[in-house]
């Protein structure tokens, strides 16, 4: 069974430049997560999806972030315009029912220069 | 919100046994999941706690006291491979996000 994927791996784009980072979370889980990691903190949650539905987006920083779920299966996360600040490791986890173990993909690296 | 407290950075010789400690304040508490991640790979689950008490799972254990807010990862017989950042991340009764700590690199020498 394939894992939550993620593309691209790596975004190095300017200030003020769109970027859209995706996740395939696992077949069949209807609830997926966005977290992120910036240089030299901890992972912090961003959002919450059940299904299409976004259960929790307390996380979400500013309205610069927007994040979809079209259809319920993968999802976008789109940061226009970007900031510096925004630099850092995007990762997404699904898991199968809330409460249970969260899987992890291996992250999208954005660097904004 | 969640304050969580683990040492930024461990050494241990193979064969060894490291203990990393986990201490954590919250608002809510659901349960302490431990994850192992190499550098540029996806954290990967090791270790739920809910109830206090030691739980093992091969040559790792975890163990809770949900009372003293405090977690340790026990890691025995270590190899090469377990060289890598470990993350203790506590749920929150209220909804079922993560909170992580900022993980403790273990480096596991020859």
């Amino acid at each position: 069974e394939a894992g939550v994927t993620q593309f691209p791996s790596h975004s190095v784009i300017e200030k003020g430049q769109t970027v859209t980072l995706r996740c395939d979370p696992i077949s069949g889980h209807d609830n997926l997560y966005w977290y992120r990691r910036v240089m030299g903190k901890e992972i912090k949650f961003l959002l919450h999806f059940v299904k299409e539905s976004k259960q929790d987006e307390s996380g979400m920083p500013n309205n610069r972030f927007l994040a979809e779920r079209t259809g319920g299966t993968y999802s976008t996360l789109k940061v226009q315009p970007a900031e510096l600040e925004d630099s850092g490791v995007y990762f997404c986890a699904s898991s199968l029912q809330m409460g249970q173990q969260q899987f992890f993909g291996p992250g999208t690296r954005l660097t904004v220069l | 919100g969640q304050n969580i407290d683990q040492p930024t950075e461990m050494t241990a010789t193979e064969g060894a046994i490291v203990q990393i400690n986990c201490t954590y304040q919250t608002s809510g508490f659901n349960g302490l999941f431990w994850y192992q991640q190499h550098a540029g790979e996806a954290p990967t689950f090791l270790s739920y706690n809910v109830l206090d008490g030691l739980e093992e799972k091969g040559r790792f254990s975890s163990f809770l006291s949900r009372s003293k807010g405090y977690s340790y990862l026990l890691l025995k017989e270590l190899q090469m491979k377990d060289s890598a950042s470990y993350l203790c991340a506590v749920r929150s009764s209220n909804d079922y996000k993560l909170s992580f700590g900022a993980g403790t690199t273990v480096t596991v020498r020859a």
